[in-house]
């Protein structure tokens, strides 16, 4: 079965701290993992698609890593800005369907 | 780009009434378009999808007949909720799929349904 994990479940940084999170995942044949932004009371907003292992995305202040087991979100110098929950989901060959991990709250305090 | 609306952004109704909730793409033809219920703190829950011209597919557990969905062209979705009652109340998200390699599914801002 599908399935992903996140960690932590809550963080807390100071501005400029810098740090990363975590999504373990188990799929059969991944056709690509993803990660999301989701601010109170909005939709998810499109981060990232990695397809592979060893594949990285940039954008501005995040990074996004994949390894056969699991993806990294690492967030550098980040601003009170950055704070919402960051969703990460996965597809697999088996389904048309995106497993949700239970997303990470990230707090950044100026 | 892959920008994706929803309308109404929120909407308050009497227990009974119907309520119609449309999912646009804006900049791209959707081959699938999905739809989410969202529960405070949690995270998203499929409640089905929909391909264009097609009869939409449910999840286990979500009735059909209260949960209508129309997917009447490549850009256009929508969800109607009938005979809603306060448990319907939610945040409803809908989501658009390009078809492209990975599938990267663009959600819409959602819409906050209170059924009083």
């Amino acid at each position: 079965e599908d399935q992903v994990t996140q960690s932590p479940e809550a963080l807390r940084l100071q501005e400029g701290e810098s740090s990363s999170l975590n999504c373990s995942y188990t799929v059969s044949g991944l056709r690509g993992l993803f990660w999301y932004r989701q601010d109170p009371g909005k939709g998810p907003e499109f981060l990232f698609t990695l397809y592979s292992a060893g594949e990285e995305k940039e954008k501005e202040r995040l990074k996004a890593t994949l390894t056969k087991k699991e993806s990294f979100l690492h967030i550098t110098a980040p601003k009170p800005e950055d704070s919402a929950t960051y969703l990460c989901a996965v597809r697999g060959d088996s389904s048309y369907k995106l497993i949700f991990g239970s997303g990470t709250r990230l707090l950044v305090r100026p | 780009g892959a920008v994706v609306s929803q309308h109404p952004s929120w909407v308050i109704c009497k227990s009974g009434t119907s309520v119609k909730i449309e999912c646009r793409s804006l900049d791209f033809q959707a081959t699938t378009m999905f739809w989410y219920r969202q529960f405070p703190k949690q995270s998203l829950m499929l409640m089905a999808t929909s391909n264009e011209g097609s009869k939409a597919t449910y999840e286990q557990g979500v009735e059909k007949d209260k949960f209508l969905i129309n997917h009447a062209s490549l850009t256009l979705s929508t969800l109607t909720v009938t005979s809603a009652h306060p448990e319907d109340s939610s945040f409803y998200i809908c989501s658009a799929q390009t078809g492209t390699r990975g599938d990267t599914q663009y959600f819409g801002p959602g819409t906050r349904l209170t059924v009083l």
